[in-house]
C-alpha cells in the first residue's frame, strides 16, 4: 500500500525555524521530493534526497533517512512569502510520484 | 523562466465533451508527466510518457485518457468524455529522467459542467 504522511497544518513566526516531517510507507522507492505550493499555483520544486543525510540549499535543507521511511523539510528565517502548502512526494520506479496530502504553513509576524 | 507551458489555462466544457490539454517544452525534454489535482486535495499522479511512449500510468488513467506528441513537440493530454470528477488542475511536468528533478507547468484549470 501507499501511505505518505504529513501534518495538515502549522504555524510559525517570521524569522523562525520550522520543521515539516513526513513519513512514508510505499512499495518501491527511488528518492524523495520536496515542493512548495500556493494558492492556485503549481507546486515548485524545493529538494531531492536519493542518500541518506541532510541537503542544504540556502534557506532550505532536507533530511532523509531511508531505514526510517522518514524525511523533513527544515526552513530557516522565515518569511511571510514561505506561507505556503509543502508537499511531500516518494518518486518510485518510472520516476511517478506518488504525494502526501501536504501541509500548510502559516507565518504570523 | 517556466520550463512548460500549457495551454489553455483554463477550460470550461459540457460534461461528455472531449478536451485536449496542451503542454510545450521550453526545451528539448524526453521525459513527461501529466499530473491533476482536484481542489483541496493531493497532487495525483496520470501518466509518464518517455521517448514517445506511455511508460508508467496510473489507476486514474483509464480509457477515456490518451496522449500523445503529435508533433514531436507539443505533449497533449486528451479527455475522451468528460465527466464532473474530471473537474481539476492538471499539470504538466518535465524531467530529464532518472534521479532528476520534475517542474511542473502552470497547470490548466479544468472546469467539467
Amino acid at each position: 500500500g501507499q501511505n505518505i504522511d504529513q501534518p495538515t497544518e502549522m504555524t510559525a513566526t517570521e524569522g523562525a525555524i520550522v520543521q515539516i516531517n513526513c513519513t512514508y510507507q510505499t512499495s518501491g522507492f527511488n528518492g524523495l521530493f520536496w515542493y512548495q505550493q500556493h494558492a492556485g499555483e503549481a507546486p515548485t520544486f524545493l529538494s531531492y534526497n536519493v542518500l541518506d543525510g541532510l541537503e542544504e540549499k540556502g534557506r532550505f535543507s532536507s533530511f532523509l533517512s531511508r531505514s526510517k521511511g522518514y524525511s523533513y523539510l527544515l526552513l530557516k528565517e522565515l518569511q511571510m512569502k514561505d506561507s505556503a502548502s509543502y508537499l511531500c512526494a516518494v518518486e518510485k520506479a518510472g520516476n511517478m510520484l506518488t504525494f502526501g496530502g501536504g501541509t500548510r504553513l502559516m507565518v504570523k509576524p | 523562466e517556466p520550463e512548460v507551458t500549457q495551454t489553455p489555462s483554463h477550460q470550461v466544457t459540457q460534461m461528455g465533451q472531449e478536451v485536449i490539454l496542451r503542454c510545450v517544452p521550453i526545451s528539448n525534454h524526453l521525459y513527461f508527466y501529466w499530473y491533476r489535482q482536484i481542489l483541496g486535495q493531493k497532487v495525483e499522479f496520470l501518466v509518464s510518457f518517455y521517448n514517445n511512449e506511455i511508460s508508467e500510468k496510473s489507476e486514474i488513467f483509464d480509457d477515456q485518457f490518451s496522449v500523445e506528441r503529435p508533433d514531436g513537440s507539443n505533449f497533449t493530454l486528451k479527455i475522451r468524455s468528460t465527466k464532473l470528477e474530471d473537474s481539476a488542475m492538471y499539470f504538466c511536468a518535465r524531467g530529464q529522467g532518472h534521479d532528476n528533478e520534475q517542474f511542473f507547468g502552470p497547470g490548466t484549470r479544468l472546469t467539467v459542467l
